[in-house]
């Protein structure tokens, strides 16, 4: 089965500077890679995704670079704002008619400070 | 449209004894999951279903079973509760609909077996 591996499991970071998140997966069938924001006592949320036909993709602050033969992907949060603190996941699963299975990284509890 | 709900938000069981987690969306998604969430593990899928009567295991499935009666909701069923199965239980739905079958997450279900 899929293994994802995801570091570091903590960041802090000065407020106005970058985080980046690296993770990376085991099964090259492997085609869709989300990113998801937990606050503390919430369910996750869906901040970006990105599929394996694209290498890049970008939403405001917000960016996510996939390179497909070295199986990693990478979660860039530029110009951090406190609100920004939280845990980050990453995740990865294959596409198929038969639901979407996701695996999960262990997370990377992000502390964006003033 | 209150998007994924899950009740109760929090339970205290003894060993041996049984629950049911109630899932339930608003979204007409085909597709409803059940995950748990550990202490440096991340998420683990433990039950999925991809349409109202059918389900299917995940990576973690001893312990627990699952019903989908009605496409709205989805139930986790502990028959005997372990302290291993304390945990945080997310119930999350998609649809294949949706340009990346993307998961929506509920707000959690916090379980204490003692």
């Amino acid at each position: 089965g899929e293994n994802v591996e995801q570091h570091p499991s903590t960041l802090s970071v000065q407020e106005g500077d970058s985080a980046v998140i690296k993770c990376t997966y085991s099964d090259s069938a492997s085609n869709y890679f989300p990113w998801y924001k937990q606050e503390l006592g919430k369910g996750p949320q869906l901040i970006i995704d990105i599929r394996s036909n694209v290498g890049e993709k970008k939403d405001q602050r917000i960016a996510v670079t996939l390179n497909k033969t070295a199986k990693h992907f990478s979660l860039h949060i530029t110009e951090t704002q406190p609100e920004d603190s939280a845990v980050y996941f990453c995740a990865a699963s294959e596409l198929t008619g038969g639901g979407n299975k996701l695996t999960f990284g262990t997370g990377t509890q992000l502390k964006v400070e003033l | 449209n209150a998007g994924v709900t899950q009740t109760p938000k929090f339970r205290v069981l003894k060993t041996g004894q049984s629950m049911t987690l109630l899932c339930a969306q608003d979204m007409n998604h085909e597709y409803m999951y059940w995950y748990r969430q550990d202490p440096g593990m991340g998420l683990r899928l433990i039950h999925y279903s991809v349409g109202e009567g059918t389900t299917a295991k995940g990576e973690v499935p001893d312990g627990y079973n699952v019903s989908r009666l009605k496409k709205q909701n989805f139930l986790l069923g502990l028959e005997s509760a372990a302290p291993s199965q304390t945990s945080v239980y997310f119930c999350a739905s998609s649809s294949p609909r949706l340009s990346y079958n993307e998961q929506f997450f509920g707000p959690g279900t916090r379980l204490t077996v003692l």
